[in-house]
């Protein structure tokens, strides 16, 4: 059965910079695309962007430009998103979410990681 | 980027209700609507996807429906299992935008 592992919740001092992995299995990694969702505490959600696997190809929201990094390893079917310059904004849940290609709907979550930016 | 607009933010309703939950678009989003619950500390859970489609596994007492900007999610009897918090998400133009919820209790 398809399933998503993220990484375990996260405590990180401002200004410094947190990677998060989504492990994948049960379907082809390489074929689908993984996308990344935000949601502040509270707060509704954000869509980050989203990354090919098989080829590594990436899309951005522009409010993420240069404060979110997506990445894929092939080999182990995970995912990563490294969010860089943090601040006390940046705390928040972090989902990643499968897009079937030619679905286009998110119909596999991560279970989600927790990052709290604090001194 | 697209404004997706929820109403309402909070509604309390009965078991054995009929509930209706609404989503506005800022501009015309050609029905690429997908509907998402999410209960507490949970993960969202896809309900529908392209306005009117139901997701494999959820019941049939959800339902949506919409065209243009407009778009509704309808509960036809409410569950106790149903308490959560649903978003609507517009696929149509980059960047993907969520609704700001609508949270849903039991009365």
């Amino acid at each position: 059965q398809v399933q998503l592992q993220q990484s375990g919740t996260e405590l990180v001092k401002p200004a410094s910079s947190v990677k998060i992995s989504c492990k994948a299995s049960g379907y082809t990694f390489t074929s689908n695309y993984m996308h990344w969702i935000r949601q502040q505490p509270g707060n509704g959600l954000e869509w980050i962007g989203w990354i090919y696997p098989g080829n590594g190809n990436t899309k951005y929201n522009q409010k993420f430009d240069g404060k979110a990094t997506l990445t894929a390893d092939k080999s182990s079917s995970t995912a990563y998103m490294q969010l860089s310059s943090l601040t006390s904004e940046d705390s928040a849940v972090y989902f990643c979410a499968r897009m079937l290609t030619g679905r286009y709907y998110f119909d596999y979550w991560g279970q989600g990681v927790m990052v709290t930016v604090s001194s | 980027d697209i404004q997706m607009t929820q109403s309402p933010s909070f509604l309390s309703a009965s078991v054995g209700e009929r509930v209706t939950l609404s989503c506005r678009a800022s501009q015309n989003i050609n029905k690429y609507l997908d509907w998402y619950q999410q209960k507490l500390g949970e993960a969202p859970k896809l309900l529908i996807y392209n306005t009117n489609n139901l997701h494999t596994g959820i019941p049939s007492r959800f339902s949506g429906s919409g065209s243009g900007t407009d778009y509704t999610l309808t509960i036809s009897s409410l569950q106790p299992e149903d308490v959560a918090t649903y978003f609507c998400l517009q696929r149509n133009s980059w960047p993907l935008t969520f609704g700001s919820g609508t949270k849903l209790e039991i009365k």
